[in-house]
């Protein structure tokens, strides 16, 4: 099986923008988590989607938001970009229902905000 | 709520010899416990998970945990490690009420020297 693919792996946004990351997860797999890490505050989950529907949310502002599509593939939205925003963005897909809570993840994607 | 403390944030060591990597966690639920490995560039891979059962958990690569219920803990061991093993440690938890919210440990560089 193919694994978890995040698209684009690198990106660069000027402050005030706006970006939209994408994650494919593993076939079968109909939940996605997003995840934050930076060298400062280390990896923080931002949100999960399952069958189309948040299930957790993190405790991040509004500007970050998600969705998730009937094929399970999932986007992370962050409006208005700060600085603090340069993170790497880790996508996980997982298998509910199947008893092992494991979590797969993408390789991330790298954003960088001037 | 919960939260996870990694005491070291770097652990040298020499190649073949036996290394531990600590991590204590807290929490007002029951918990799933994880140990991640993130190589450069890249994203987690999952090393072993804690679920129920025996407390003594193998995973892959040589390495495996002991989860101690009256300390709070889950330490992670590898008997003789190798260059290889150079990456960053990451110990998570995750309440049983929202299993797929994965709270990580500010992580463990082990760094193997030859």
């Amino acid at each position: 099986k193919a694994g978890v693919t995040q698209t684009p792996r690198y990106l660069i946004k000027t402050r005030g923008q706006q970006v939209t990351l994408s994650c494919s997860p593993i076939s079968g797999h109909r939940s996605v988590s997003w995840y934050q890490q930076t060298p400062g505050q280390g990896l923080q989950f931002l949100f999960e989607y399952f069958s189309e529907t948040q299930r957790n949310k993190g405790n991040f502002p509004g500007r970050f938001s998600g969705r998730q599509f009937s094929n399970s593939r999932s986007e992370m939205n962050v409006s208005t970009l700060e600085l603090g925003d340069s993170a790497l963005y880790l996508c996980a897909s997982s298998a509910p229902g199947q008893g092992t809570y494991e979590q797969y993840f993408g390789p991330g994607t790298r954003l960088t905000v001037t | 709520a919960q939260s996870v403390t990694q005491l070291d944030s770097q652990v040298p060591v020499f190649e073949e010899a036996p290394v531990e990597l600590r991590c204590n966690y807290s929490s007002s639920v029951s918990v799933y416990l994880f140990w991640y490995v993130q190589y450069p560039n890249q994203g987690l891979q999952l090393l072993l998970k804690y679920l129920s059962g025996s407390t003594l958990v193998k995973g892959i690569n040589g390495f495996e945990a002991e989860f101690n219920k009256s300390q709070t803990s889950f330490h992670l061991r590898k008997p003789s490690v190798h260059i290889s093993d150079t990456a960053e440690y990451f110990c998570a938890v995750s309440g049983m009420d929202s299993s797929y919210k994965l709270i990580f440990g500010s992580g463990t560089r082990l760094l193997v020297r030859p």
